[in-house]
């Protein structure tokens, strides 16, 4: 099994629409959690970060389920320049006692006009 | 400058060459991290130097070497590449927090290309 597991994509959805993207972990010392955007042919940069109550920013809101291992992101109202590939984060703390960030394969979304 | 700045953006070289990624960071972080990103595979840790320790993955090939002169500065030199190294060398850098999250910076990449 995969450490972070995404579904792949594409997500073809049409403007305004409202899409939802998951992510499943499998270590259960994972500690903290974000969503990555990256654009095609760029790096990937921080679209937010998921703390255990859930967050929201503006049209984008996060959340995360601890005791079944999945985080969620939901786009609401979606624009064009929301086509990109989003990439689940995790960090968790393994037993060398270090920190390492584990990246999903990403799930890519097309926002058609 | 400010951000990651990583050079050469694109490179292309054969096999028997050497060669050297440069990442440089402005942001004050003490945390410097060399990931690579092939085709439709997740982001994979390379190398990891943090308040001065260098932490590896086990699985890179030692044709991979970083270098790590100080907290702003970072090198990865290539010698001896497979074509299967071709791929996307990104750089990033975070704080280094004992407990709570590392977000990281990342630079452009410098897209490798081995013949």
């Amino acid at each position: 099994r995969k450490e972070v597991e995404q579904d792949p994509g594409p997500f073809n959805v049409p403007e305004g629409a409202t899409v939802a993207f998951n992510c499943t972990y499998s270590n259960s010392a994972s500690q903290s959690f974000f969503w990555y955007r990256q654009d095609c042919r760029k790096e990937p940069k921080l679209l937010m970060s998921v703390y255990s109550s859930g967050n929201e920013d503006g049209r984008f809101t996060a959340q995360l389920n601890r005791a079944s291992q999945y985080i969620s992101l939901l786009i609401r109202d979606s624009k064009l320049s929301d086509s990109a590939t989003y990439l689940c984060v995790v960090n968790a703390v393994m037993d060398t006692g270090r920190r390492a960030l584990t990246f999903g394969s990403g799930t890519r979304l097309q926002v058609q006009p | 400058e400010t951000g990651v700045t990583q050079t050469p953006r694109h490179l292309v070289m054969g096999m028997t060459n050497k060669k050297s990624l440069k990442c440089e960071q402005h942001l004050g972080h003490n945390a410097m991290y060399w990931y690579k990103q092939s085709a439709k595979k997740p982001l994979e840790l390379m190398f990891v130097y943090s308040l001065e320790e260098r932490v590896e993955n086990n699985s890179v090939p030692s044709r991979f070497s970083p270098e790590c002169p100080n907290s702003s500065h970072l090198f990865l030199h290539l010698h001896t590449l497979q074509p299967e190294d071709s791929a996307l060398y990104l750089c990033a850098s975070s704080h280094n927090r004992v407990s709570g999250a590392n977000v990281l910076t990342f630079g452009a990449g410098s897209r490798l290309t081995v013949l």
